[in-house]
């Protein structure tokens, strides 16, 4: 199985700030990953596909980059709503894995 | 607009069954493979398994944990994915997620639906 490794588990961050979470495949998976956000008693909430790819509805202030082992969700100009947990999740073969999330909270 | 709504949860004894239904809307069903997710209380996402489509012959997969205990099945005529949970085990209590992948210009992406909460206790 294809472990995914997410850092930092934690990060304080204030609004307005801009930071970037990574997430690290054990092996190649080309751009097979997806980005979520997840708030206190709520469902996932889909933010970037295929690494890079804004799912429909998502504000620009969201961006995914990277490619193989290593990618990166990065989040300008930090408001209230943005603190979350953020999971990443490989989908190039099965099983798939999620990272074991990052929480993001207000400093 | 993507609707995934799931039903079915609830309290169960070890060693029972229970079954999770997920209904979509607002895409193709027949298109998308259907995904279960899962979630223990103050955990993170685990995967669960998977169902193709007809296309690629309803293949299902499994993550290892659940295996010979869990079935993941669809109709395609109710736009419906289910979960079958049998010999549930108290470490099986988690809410339930249904998430499908969806490649359709204009509404791409993966979407999920609201969780269905499973506790297994006696």
């Amino acid at each position: 199985d294809i472990q995914m490794t997410q850092s930092p588990s934690s990060l304080s961050a204030s609004v307005g700030d801009r930071v970037t979470i990574t997430c690290r495949a054990s092996q190649d998976i080309s751009n097979y990953l997806a980005w979520f956000q997840q708030k206190p008693g709520k469902a996932p909430k889909s933010l970037i596909y295929a690494a890079s790819t804004l799912q429909s509805g998502v504000p620009s202030k969201f961006s995914g980059g990277g490619s193989g082992t290593y990618f990166t969700l990065t989040i300008s100009s930090l408001q209230p709503e943005d603190f979350a947990t953020y999971y990443c999740q490989q989908y190039n073969s099965d099983p798939r894995t999620f990272g074991q999330g990052t929480k993001l909270e207000i400093k | 607009e993507v609707q995934l709504v799931e039903s079915g949860g609830g309290l169960v004894q070890p060693g029972g069954s229970l079954k999770l239904s997920c209904a979509a809307s607002g895409f193709t069903f027949s298109d998308s493979p259907m995904h279960w997710v899962r979630q223990a209380s103050g955990k993170g996402l685990e995967w669960v398994g998977r169902i193709r489509t007809r296309a690629n012959n309803y293949a299902t997969i499994y993550a290892a944990s659940v295996k010979g205990r869990f079935t993941i099945s669809r109709d395609d005529s109710k736009n419906t994915a289910y979960l079958q949970l049998n010999n549930l085990k108290t470490e099986d209590t988690a809410i339930y997620y249904c998430s499908a992948p969806i490649a359709v210009t204009g509404i791409s992406g993966i979407y999920w639906g609201q969780g269905k909460l499973v506790t297994v206790s006696s």
